[in-house]
């Protein structure tokens, strides 16, 4: 079980700059979800996946952000034109489908913007 | 709507002193409720879980009962260790929203002195 991984852990750009991260989940997991944490926040839902499939989208992530999962495993949060408050810790979570699951987190991507 | 209330810390107490974490919701259908701890450094992790009222989750010497009437999932440990600082997230995934998106309190940060 090599469990969820996410590439890079730490990332920091200059406001109006892209930024993509990537996510690899559980192998046999079909659903993945991305939520971002501000300090002393818990986490919070942006979106997520069913197989390839992008189910639902939460209203913080706005037009700037973008997610794939094109083959139904690994998935990519792109932020254009950061800014300031973008600054966050972005966790990727999978699961399997269902009710009461629960999802198994990675270790987040810390991104800031300077 | 979906939201989880939680005691708000920090919360510091001795070795082997009686913890308790207090956690309220509010969601729309039957959501199952989960207690996730993040260790210094690490990512989240599953603590316990219930599904259904008046389960009770255990793990690791801790425990929480899923109380309908009260809509809590408190969470309490017998005797905490210095071992078991970290920050815990008490969090509910409400089975009407297809995706089963999590929904978190703010977290609660434990340190245990020796």
């Amino acid at each position: 079980d090599t469990g969820v991984s996410q590439d890079p852990r730490h990332k920091i750009t200059k406001r109006g700059q892209n930024v993509t991260f990537r996510c690899d989940p559980i192998s046999e997991h079909n659903r993945l979800y991305w939520y971002r944490q501000t300090l002393g926040q818990g986490p919070e839902f942006l979106t997520y996946f069913q197989n390839e499939a992008q189910l639902e989208k939460s209203r913080l992530l706005s037009d700037r952000f973008s997610a794939e999962r094109p083959k139904g495993s690994f998935s990519t949060l792109e932020i254009q034109r950061t800014e300031q408050g973008d600054s966050a810790m972005y966790l990727c979570a999978s699961s399997l489908a269902g009710a009461g699951v629960e999802q198994y987190f990675g270790p987040g991507t810390r991104l800031t913007v300077t | 709507g979906n939201s989880v209330t939680q005691m708000e810390g920090p919360v510091t107490l001795s070795e082997e002193a009686f913890l308790t974490i207090n956690c309220t919701y509010t969601a729309t259908g039957y959501p199952s409720l989960f207690w996730y701890v993040q260790y210094p450094g690490e990512g989240l992790q599953l603590l316990l879980k219930a599904t259904k009222a008046d389960d009770k989750g255990s793990n690791k010497g801790f425990e929480a009962t899923y109380r309908k009437e009260t809509t809590s999932f408190h969470l309490e440990k017998g005797s905490v260790q210095v071992s078991d600082s970290a920050v815990y997230f008490c969090a509910l995934s409400a089975s009407a929203n297809t995706g089963n998106q999590f929904y978190f309190g703010t977290g609660t940060s434990l340190t245990v002195i020796p």
